[in-house]
């Protein structure tokens, strides 16, 4: 069974602190998606990773997918209150299905 | 341009009830997803259909639950004699296409539904 394991569970900062999670597997990915989900709100999605070593950006956050396609990271410079919430990792299961199978998530607190 | 409409947002059953949600998929999407999310768990998949075609169901239990997605209207979660461990919150989701190994597909989910059973 394919499993993300997200790290760390929790995380609490201050306005302007830069953070970084994880999103790490004993498994081979073909693609890795980081989703931010709201209180009361269904998942939106950030980004899709899809190449060894590739890093994309989004404003303040930079997204890495690990050479060996077993790992992820985002990073956020300078975090904002906005920035709260949970942040999840997915990847699609093995065999071709069209299921993802998802971490349990960073809950990310950024205090004014 | 909608996007993916899920209710009711909150359901409240009694044991043994049966509970109904709702989804209808963005204007153009032809492939419904449900996940459940209990807390502190991550999302779990439950079944995969398109219109009319149920493609996979792995992750949904074998009894007292069942999708479809009708040639008109919404995608529909049935559960039927409800138990405490199905209190969850019910997140559908579409997309135009699969195909998860391209940057170019895209995954949309509802605000999801609440279900409590008493």
């Amino acid at each position: 069974t394919q499993l993300l394991e997200q790290s760390p569970q929790f995380l609490s900062i201050q306005e302007g602190e830069n953070l970084t999670v994880y999103c790490n597997s004993s498994s081979v990915f073909s693609s890795l998606q980081w989703y931010r989900q709201e209180p009361g709100e269904g998942p939106v999605l950030l980004v899709t990773v899809v190449t060894g070593g590739e890093v994309k950006k989004l404003k303040r956050l930079t997204f890495q997918f690990g050479d060996a396609r077993k790992d992820s990271s985002l990073h956020i410079t300078a975090a904002q209150p906005g920035d709260t919430g949970l942040y999840l990792c997915a990847g699609p299961s093995q065999g071709g299905s069209e299921k993802l199978v998802f971490g349990k998530g960073t809950k990310l607190t950024v205090n004014p | 341009n909608a996007g993916v409409m899920q209710n009711p947002r909150h359901l409240v059953r009694r044991r043994g009830q049966e509970a109904r949600l709702r989804c209808s998929p963005m204007k153009g999407h032809s492939h419904v997803y449900w996940y459940r999310q209990l807390p502190e768990e991550g999302l779990k998949f439950m079944v995969y259909l398109q219109k009319e075609n149920i493609i996979d169901e792995s992750g949904m239990p074998k009894e007292r639950f069942s999708a479809e997605f009708p040639k008109e209207g919404p995608s529909i979660l049935r559960i039927q004699q409800v138990v405490r461990g199905d209190s969850a919150a019910y997140f559908c989701a579409s997309s135009r296409s699969g195909g998860w190994g391209t940057t170019n597909e895209k995954l949309f989910f509802g605000s999801g539904t609440q279900l409590s059973v008493l």
